[in-house]
């Protein structure tokens, strides 16, 4: 069964760093896109960034542009969430999620998510 | 780019039909036939349901159903079982600028 697993959040100040990891098995990780969505306690899912499979093309929401940055490493089938500069409004629960072998604008698998809180 | 807007709760018996709603604007939803759902009960990771509109991935019952006209797509649950009380939420591919824009998510209550 293919599977993601996050890991890498916990808490941090505002202003500080942290950076996610997304680990893929029993999937051809370096054939598909991958994503970031976030979800703020109580409340909706929001897309955050994606990468292509090679690692070429790269796109953000415009709330974490210039202070986030996704990453990939396919020979350890593994996806990165660089996140600088945080802030309280980036409080959330961070899955990865890839539309898999559908290879379409879909999210058909999730990670069980990796719960991220900036706060002093 | 704001959310797609939902419904912010939907109830029914068991038994019956609900229909969720997810309006957008010609930028994403009426624009292109790129409408996923998806299915998240407390705690647990989302669970697509539909995509492309109206394609439902192996596994997931002939229950679920999308559909979309105009700037609006609708997610319909028949048959209603306890097990479908959870959170529901549209998402839409929006263009080259935005990507993504997910709805605002509407809870199933089953009577």
């Amino acid at each position: 069964e293919m599977q993601l697993v996050e890991s890498g959040g916990g808490l941090v100040q505002p202003g500080g760093s942290l950076r996610l990891s997304c680990a893929a098995s029993e999937f051809t990780f370096s054939s598909y896109w991958m994503h970031w969505v976030r979800q703020a306690p109580g409340k909706g899912l929001v897309w955050v960034s994606r990468m292509n499979s090679d690692g070429s093309t790269t796109n953000y929401a415009d709330s974490v542009k210039g202070r986030f940055t996704i990453s990939r490493d396919n020979a350890r089938n593994t996806l990165y969430l660089q996140m600088n500069s945080l802030r309280a409004e980036d409080t959330a629960v961070y899955y990865c999620a890839s539309p898999g072998v559908r290879d379409g604008y879909n999210f058909d698998i999730w990670g069980q998510g990796t719960m991220v809180t900036v706060s002093s | 780019q704001s959310a797609l807007t939902q419904p912010r709760s939907v109830s029914g018996s068991p038994g019956q039909s609900v229909a969720i709603s997810c309006t957008g604007t010609s930028s994403d939803v009426g624009g292109n036939n790129l409408v996923s759902w998806y299915q998240q009960h407390p705690g647990k990771a989302p669970k697509l349901i539909i995509y492309d509109v109206t394609k439902r991935p192996s596994g997931v019952p002939d229950r679920f159903s999308g559909s979309k006209s105009g700037n609006t797509a609708s997610l319909t649950i028949s048959g209603l079982l306890a097990g479908d009380e959870a959170d529901y939420y549209c998402c839409s591919y929006a263009g080259s600028n935005t990507f993504y824009v997910f709805g605002t998510g509407t809870t199933v209550t089953v009577l």
